[in-house]
């Protein structure tokens, strides 16, 4: 496909449960971010990727947060032990490497910790 | 104080309008400047990007920085309908990796 694509779009769990987010970036993009959005919260930068290393670890909120990337494209958030505050939509970006290219985003996968 | 500072809004307006959104922001650094449009349910979609201090238009948006009032605002004129979503503004520096910092996003809604 063209875009960034996300799987799952939805997921429900129970709290407790380890999740797996995964993200297909546009083809020949370098780079590759996470980020999250909460209600009333925006979108929070958790980690960018070039090519298979994380420079940037910055945002994981704790260490129940990871995420790995291979081959230098498909990339996968993992959330371990959920929680309900983990409740948010998971957004991909992928962008070329230049310092001030646009980052393109997937639709996000909807996670509900119940 | 916040990096980014962004009304929530939300902003009613009627068809035809003309719309001026806006925000703020701290760091002196940053240098590249967008807004992104965002749908219910869909990811952020790049509408405008700046370089620095100035003005970019494209078609009904237009798109201003100053950078002297750590200060952009997105127009849009005409509004229609379509329009309808939450846009967010986001900025960053020049070093290359350096993540984008979005402002909250601020909800409009135009009616018919």
């Amino acid at each position: 496909g063209a875009g960034v694509s996300q799987s799952p779009s939805n997921k429900v769990t129970e709290k407790g449960k380890d999740v797996e987010l995964r993200c297909d970036p546009i083809s020949g993009h370098t780079a590759l971010y996470w980020y999250r959005q909460s209600l009333g919260q925006g979108l929070e930068f958790l980690i960018y990727f070039q090519g298979n290393s994380a420079p940037d670890k910055s945002g994981l909120p704790s260490d129940r947060f990871s995420a790995e990337r291979t081959g230098g494209s498909v990339s996968t958030l993992t959330i371990q032990r959920t929680q309900q505050e983990d409740s948010a939509v998971y957004l991909c970006a992928s962008s070329t490497q230049g310092s001030g290219s646009p980052l393109h985003f997937g639709n996000g996968t909807r996670l509900t910790v119940t | 104080q916040k990096e980014v500072e962004q009304d929530p809004g939300p902003l009613s307006v009627p068809e035809g309008a003309i719309v001026s959104l806006n925000c703020t922001y701290s760091n002196s650094a940053f240098q590249y400047f967008m807004w992104y449009r965002q749908y219910s349910r869909k990811g952020p979609e790049l509408l405008m990007y700046t370089y620095s201090s100035g003005n970019k238009e494209d078609g009904r948006f237009t798109a201003q920085v100053d950078k002297s009032s750590k200060y952009i605002s997105l127009f849009i004129r005409d509004s229609q309908p379509s329009d309808s979503a939450t846009y967010l503004c986001a900025m960053k520096g020049n070093q290359a990796g350096t993540a984008l910092i979005f402002g909250k996003g601020t909800t409009l809604s135009v009616s018919s």
